[in-house]
This record gives structure tokens, C-alpha cells and sequence, in this order.
């Protein structure tokens, strides 16, 4: 089974900051990668499909990157409402094998 | 407005049964793929299983196969999940969720608020 890694477990950065977020996966997914944002206590939203694709109603400060096995999630502006963890998810394998990675929580510092 | 609302969970003991049941609004529901996603307090997110469009074809993760069976009606807009010999390592949170198209295996959005099952003795 392929694995997803995400690094690091957890981050404290200031508001306005440049924030990145890896996901690695153990094998080359193509572009099959999805990630969302969970605030606490809130369910799970989605933010990005296939690595790159913003999903409709969410801030452009928000990007994804990367193909094969190597992904990223960018928060271009840290703002204090992006206090939440963000998980990767690979899908779309033969058969469907949906995996998430461990999540990384991000707080303010 | 799209809405997925589970219900049924509860506490049951370990070995014992539950069924959930999502019930959908907002969208034609046999356009579409459904999974069940599950979160254990304080951890991450884990598949469970999902479903195509007519329940033709099902997927389970290794950790619930053969114990749990996915379904749904589309008469009445709601998915189900059949859980069987429970055990104290699904004690979680069980969201349904749906699929951008009218198999499975893809992203999921929306995400219903989710039904807790506690498996204690």
C-alpha cells in the first residue's frame, strides 16, 4: 500500500507569514492528491484537488504543487482563521485506495 | 444547500452491532459516489469505505473488511454502513462524504458532521 507523509507534524508561524506544508508520498501518485483543512471542533474542507486545483470558494492565498511522489500546500499569508490541521489525501489508484497523511497542525505564533 | 446528517451512532460493546445512516438533501443523490470516513478521538482521518452511484461496486479498507458492508437506497437519499463485530479501535467519529463524481475513489466534499460510536465494555 502507498503511504503519505506529512511534514512537519506541526508549525507555529505569525500572521503574514509564508507557510509550507509537505506531503510525500511512498510511491508516484501522478497528480492524484487532495487536501483539506480541519478547524478545531469543525469538519473536514476541502481546499485542493488533483496537487493543484483550488476548490471553488477558497482564499487564493491557499496553493498546491508537485506531481509523482513530492507535494506541497502553500499558505501564502498566514491569517489568524488558517488555525486548523491540513491533511493530504491520495485517491484515483486501481483499485481506489484512499489514504490520508498524518495531518500537520498549524497554529499562530 | 447540500447537507449529509448522519445518525446511529452510540455505544455498543466490543464484538457487538451498529448501523449508521446518512441521509442526503440538497443534490441528486444517484449522481453520485459516497464513502464513509472515520476519525478516532484526537487522530487523524482514516477511509472506511465508499460506494458508486447504484451500489454496484463497494470498497472497504483492510481494517474493516469483512466486518463492515456499505449500502445505500437511492429512494430514499441515504447511504448506510453495516457495522459488524465492532471492536475498542473503531471507537470514532464516522463521517459520510461524497464524491465529485458517480463512482468512488476520489476526493470528498462535502463532509457531513458525523455520527460518534464508542466500543466499550
Amino acid at each position: 500500500d502507498i503511504q503519505m507523509t506529512q511534514s512537519p507534524s506541526s508549525l507555529s508561524a505569525s500572521v503574514g507569514d509564508r507557510v509550507t506544508i509537505t506531503c510525500r508520498a511512498s510511491q508516484g501518485i501522478s497528480n492524484y492528491l487532495a487536501w483539506y483543512q480541519q478547524k478545531p471542533g469543525k469538519v473536514p474542507k476541502l481546499l485542493i484537488y488533483a496537487a493543484s486545483t483550488l476548490q471553488s470558494g477558497v482564499p487564493s492565498r491557499f496553493s498546491g504543487s508537485g506531481s509523482g511522489t513530492d507535494f506541497t500546500l502553500t499558505i501564502s499569508s498566514l491569517q489568524p482563521e488558517d488555525v486548523a490541521t491540513y491533511y493530504c489525501q491520495k485517491y484515483n489508484s486501481a483499485p481506489p485506495s484512499l489514504t490520508f497523511g498524518g495531518g500537520t497542525k498549524v497554529e499562530i505564533k | 444547500e447540500v447537507q449529509l446528517v448522519e445518525s446511529g451512532g452510540g455505544v455498543v460493546r466490543p464484538g457487538g452491532s451498529l448501523r449508521l445512516s446518512c441521509a442526503a438533501s440538497g443534490f441528486t443523490f444517484d449522481d453520485y459516489g459516497m464513502s464513509w470516513v472515520r476519525q478516532a478521538p484526537g487522530k487523524g482521518l482514516e477511509w472506511v469505505s465508499g460506494i458508486n452511484w447504484n451500489g454496484g461496486s463497494t470498497g472497504y479498507a483492510d481494517s474493516v473488511k469483512g466486518r463492515f458492508t456499505i449500502s445505500r437506497d437511492n429512494a430514499k437519499n441515504s447511504l448506510y454502513l453495516q457495522m459488524n463485530s465492532l471492536r475498542a479501535e473503531d471507537t470514532a467519529l464516522y463521517h459520510c462524504a461524497r464524491d465529485p463524481g458517480s463512482y468512488w475513489g476520489n476526493w470528498f466534499d462535502p463532509w457531513g458532521q458525523g455520527t460518534l460510536v464508542t466500543v466499550s465494555s
